[in-house]
């Protein structure tokens, strides 16, 4: 069974510093990862895909990672701004999907960038 | 990116009622949704599948007696929650795939629906 894991669960920087999350998971037969931002109470907002065959993907400020062979990837983020604060999701999507193929998500990591 | 939206946002109810959750694709036609449930602080756990047409699929301990999916057409799919208690207070977000994320797999996800059972 897929688990994913996200590190750290929570992080507080400055405004304007740079950061990376983590986010691993245990089976390396993914069809693709995708990073989500969540705000309190809210849905989740799709920032990142990442095929399988790809490793990396970018959008302004972010970039994500992926090392499938290790299981492993990460978001960062540049030049870190108070509206990025909120909760970063990673997700996976198995390979083999059968009759489900929604995706495995982390825990998320929960982000406050301070003034 | 494609457009998910979820109504009602929030429902309190009695223990004992049925509640229904709507979500629509507003741009795009999704052949496959999936309903998830998110408990505070903790991650969301996908609860089924819908395809256009077809039962759904529950993961493991879903009860598909308690939580009818119906996906009756290629934009409109909706969680009925029967006999609702109040440990079936949760926070459930829908999301859908097809359209322009039919081949990236992308998923894109509704606002999501606060329900409290009183």
């Amino acid at each position: 069974k897929q688990e994913v894991t996200q590190i750290p669960a929570a992080l507080s920087v400055p405004e304007g510093e740079n950061l990376v999350l983590n986010c691993s998971f245990t089976d390396s037969a993914i069809y693709n990862l995708q990073w989500f931002r969540q705000d309190p109470g809210k849905g989740l907002t799709s920032l990142l895909l990442i095929q399988s065959s790809q490793r990396e993907q970018t959008s302004g400020r972010l970039n994500a990672s992926l090392d499938k062979s290790s299981g492993r990837s990460t978001l960062y983020i540049a030049a870190s701004q108070p509206g990025d604060s909120a909760t970063y999701l990673c997700a996976v999507r198995a390979r083999s999907g059968g009759g489900a193929d929604g995706l495995t998500f982390g825990k998320g990591t929960h982000l406050i960038i301070q003034p | 990116g494609a457009v998910v939206s979820q109504h009602p946002s929030w429902v309190i109810c009695k223990s004992g009622t049925s509640v229904k959750i709507e979500c629509r694709s507003l741009d795009f036609q999704a052949t496959t949704m999936f309903w998830y449930r998110q408990f505070p602080k903790q991650s969301l756990m996908l609860m089924a599948t819908s395809n256009e047409g077809s039962k759904a699929t529950y993961e493991q301990g879903v009860e598909k007696d308690k939580f009818l999916i119906n996906h009756a057409s290629l934009t409109l799919s909706t969680l009925t929650v029967t006999s609702a208690h109040p440990e079936d207070s949760s926070f459930y977000i829908c999301s859908a795939r097809g359209g322009p994320s039919q081949n990236t797999g992308e998923l894109f996800f509704g606002e999501g629906s606060r329900l409290t059972v009183l």
